[in-house]
């Protein structure tokens, strides 16, 4: 089966950045994906990494490294509007199942 | 706009009545998936659908049902609701060549008494 570890929760200040980190232990990988989910909200799309390196999309960038089966995603100039949940997600089997992990809740505080 | 749209957003039922909740995109997608999420235990992918009759079941397809007749809908069913399906359930969508960007509907919460 797949399994994938994030922390459960992560504090940080304003302004500051986070590092939220991801394991996984999948049988199939085709990629790592990361999501964001506000309370009440829906989860939405924030980043894809298929092969190792990083990737950066303004603010947010994320990480992968295939041979440890790691990634993370970085946070950058932390804004209130950034307390929410974060995802990581990976591809496995055929391709089309995506496992999610249960999710990191970031605090951002003054 | 494009969307997912799901309905109900919101249902209250008891044990073993059947019910159909149903999820809509105008993104001309051709994946579509069903997730459950609880507390603890982030989201689970219970089915997903490739194309039009084409189906295939994720983590925690046990008690429900999907169909995809038509391209645009993918609706999830549960013949006999139990309380152990009590949850918040989100469709998804996405090209097939996109797979790791879908795009959510807003949530369905469900609860079986």
């Amino acid at each position: 089966g797949q399994s994938l570890e994030q922390p459960s929760e992560v504090t940080a200040v304003e302004g500051a950045i986070v590092q939220i980190n991801c394991t996984y232990q999948t049988s199939g990988f085709y990629g790592l994906s990361w999501y964001q989910q506000h309370d009440g909200g829906a989860p939405t799309f924030l980043s894809y990494n298929g092969l190792d390196g990083l990737e950066e999309t303004g603010r947010f960038s994320s990480f992968l490294s295939r041979s440890d089966s790691y990634g993370y995603l970085l946070l950058q100039e932390l804004q209130m509007k950034d307390s929410a949940s974060y995802f990581c997600a990976v591809r496995t089997g055929t391709a089309s199942k995506l496992t999610f992990g249960t999710g990191t809740r970031l605090q951002v505080t003054l | 706009e494009a969307q997912v749209t799901q309905n109900p957003r919101y249902l209250i039922t008891v044990t073993g009545k059947k019910l159909t909740v149903t999820c809509s995109q105008n993104m001309n997608h051709e994946y579509m998936s069903w997730y459950r999420q609880d507390p603890g235990l982030g989201l689970r992918q219970i089915y997903y659908s490739m194309n039009v009759e084409v189906t295939d079941k994720g983590d925690v397809p046990e008690g429900y049902k999907v169909s995809r007749k038509e391209k645009r809908n993918f609706p999830l069913i549960l013949e006999s609701p139990s309380p152990n399906q009590t949850s918040l359930y989100f469709c998804a969508s996405s090209s097939l060549a996109g797979r790791n960007e879908q795009f959510f509907g807003p949530g369905t919460r469900l609860t079986v008494l």
